[in-house]
């Protein structure tokens, strides 16, 4: 069946570095846009940001400049590099399928920023 | 870009219908039949009811539908059942350059 890991999440100094990742199966992943969604502690969805297959991407402006995405096709892989982190980034980062609408979701990795 | 309005809470008994509104912009709700909506049960990842207004993925019940009118998109979920229970959350593309927005997220409580 369609599914998404995501890895990769932890505690991390205010300006410090993490990379998440996202191990999908079940479909074919070089088919689809991926996207990066997060969730801060008791808050709503907010949207982070979205590849196509090739190279179009897309960020909010929230985390322009300091995140990139990208993915490996050949090992099934979405990665989201977050660098100069921020308290305000403390999240549950979700991977998920698709540009504008959304489905699966992996069930979630926790990044914590301490302000 | 704010994100999209919801009312936060919303309730209804079992059996019942509530609609769920979000509201947004000609740039956003408005402008693209591209709204989904996603249902999330507390310490769960959110599930995705309907996209594209009004097209419900396989599995999901017909209890639940997706409709929009100018700037404000609606869920109904009709036939309430306890199992409902949960955070729902609207959700719109915005363009090329804002490209995804999320509503602000609404409780539905089954009484």
């Amino acid at each position: 069946q369609v599914q998404l890991v995501e890895s990769g999440g932890g505690l991390v100094k205010p300006g410090g570095s993490l990379r998440l990742s996202c191990a999908a199966s079940g479909f074919t992943f070089s088919d689809y846009y991926m996207s990066w969604i997060r969730q801060a502690p008791g808050k709503g969805l907010e949207w982070v940001s979205s590849i196509d297959s090739g190279s179009t991407i897309y960020y909010a402006d929230s985390v322009k400049g300091r995140f990139t995405i990208s993915r490996d096709n050949a090992k099934n892989s979405l990665y989201l590099q977050m660098n100069s982190l921020r308290a305000e980034d403390t999240a549950v980062y979700y991977c998920a399928r698709g540009e504008w609408w959304f489905d699966p979701w992996g069930q979630g990795t926790l990044v914590t920023v301490p302000s | 870009q704010s994100a999209l309005t919801q009312p936060r809470s919303v309730s209804g008994s079992p059996g019942q219908s509530v609609t769920i509104s979000c509201t947004g912009t000609s740039s956003d709700v408005g402008g693209y039949n591209y709204v989904s909506w996603y249902q999330q049960h507390p310490g769960k990842a959110p599930k995705v009811m309907i996209y594209d207004v009004s097209k419900r993925p396989s599995g999901v019940p017909d209890r639940f539908s997706g409709s929009k009118s100018g700037n404000t998109a609606s869920l109904t979920i009709s036939g309430l059942q306890a199992e409902d229970e949960a955070e729902y959350y609207c959700c719109s593309y915005a363009g090329s350059y804002t490209h995804v927005i999320f509503g602000g997220g609404t409780k539905l409580t089954v009484l």
